[in-house]
C-alpha cells in the first residue's frame, strides 16, 4: 500500500462546483503540504500544516482551503472551482524530526474544471 | 516565484551515455535536493546534498554543490531508459525555523533505447 495516499485519482468537475481532494497518510509525519503541478511553472506549495492545529498559506492558497482532520489526513477543498484551477495536485509529507525536510509525495489528483 | 531554475528544460540522449543537469538558485539555502518524477506520477527523492558539501554519490548518480556561484548538478552515468523521467531541484531555505523546499520546473530526460 502506498505511504501517501491521494483520493481521487482523476476528478472532472464543471465551474462553480465545491471540490475536496483527499490525502492520508502511513508515515507517521507531522507535517503535510498541497502542491499543484502546472506545465511549464514547477510545484507552487498552496497550504502546509506542521499538526493539526498548525496550518499556513502557501504561496497560491487563494480559492482554496484545507482541514486538517487528524495527523493522518489533510484535505484540500476549491470552494468555487474555476477553470484556471485545472491541474495537478500533489499532497506530501514531511517529518520535522528531521531536519532535512524530504518530502513524499502521493500519486497525484489530476483535476479538470470545464 | 520559483528559487530552483534547471538547464535544460528537455534532454535526449542514448541509453548508455551520461546525463547532466543543471540547476541555478537565488538565495541562501541549507540543502539541496533531486527529486525524479516520472510522467504523470508523485515525485520521488533521489539525494540530499548539505551547503557544506561539494560533492555526493548514490549508485549512478552524483550530484555537485557550488553556493559561490549558486548551482548544483545531477549526473547519471550510464543512463537506462527507465531513467526516462523529469528531475527536479528543490532547494531548503537558509535561516531558522521552517525549512520552506522551494521545486524548480524540472528538466525532462528522455533516454533513447
Amino acid at each position: 500500500d502506498a505511504d501517501v495516499t491521494q483520493t481521487p485519482r482523476n476528478r472532472i468537475t464543471k465551474t462553480g462546483k465545491r471540490i475536496m481532494l483527499e490525502c492520508s497518510q502511513t508515515k507517521g509525519h507531522d507535517r503535510m503540504y498541497w502542491y499543484r503541478q502546472d506545465p511549464g511553472l514547477g510545484l507552487r506549495l498552496i497550504y502546509y500544516s506542521f499538526d493539526v492545529k498548525d496550518i499556513n498559506k502557501g504561496e497560491i492558497s487563494d480559492g482554496y482551503s484545507v482541514s486538517r482532520q487528524a495527523q493522518a489526513k489533510f484535505s484540500l477543498s476549491l470552494e468555487s472551482a474555476i477553470p484556471n484551477q485545472t491541474a495537478l495536485y500533489f499532497c506530501a509529507t514531511s517529518d520535522s524530526a528531521s531536519a532535512k525536510n524530504i518530502q513524499y509525495f502521493g500519486a497525484g489528483t489530476r483535476l479538470s474544471v470545464l | 516565484s520559483q528559487q530552483g531554475e534547471e538547464d535544460p528544460q528537455a534532454l535526449s540522449i542514448q541509453e548508455g551515455e551520461n546525463a547532466t543537469m543543471n540547476c541555478s538558485y537565488k538565495t541562501s539555502i541549507n540543502n539541496l535536493q533531486w527529486y525524479r518524477q516520472n510522467s504523470g506520477r508523485g515525485l520521488v527523492h533521489l539525494i540530499l546534498i548539505r551547503s557544506n558539501e561539494r560533492e555526493k554519490h548514490s549508485g549512478r548518480l552524483r550530484v555537485t554543490l557550488d553556493t559561490s556561484k549558486k548551482s548544483s548538478s545531477l549526473l547519471i552515468t550510464a543512463s537506462r531508459a527507465a531513467d526516462t523521467a523529469s528531475y527536479f531541484c528543490a532547494t531548503g531555505g537558509g535561516g531558522g525555523g521552517y525549512q520552506k523546499v522551494t521545486f524548480g520546473i524540472g528538466t525532462k530526460l528522455q533516454v533513447i533505447p
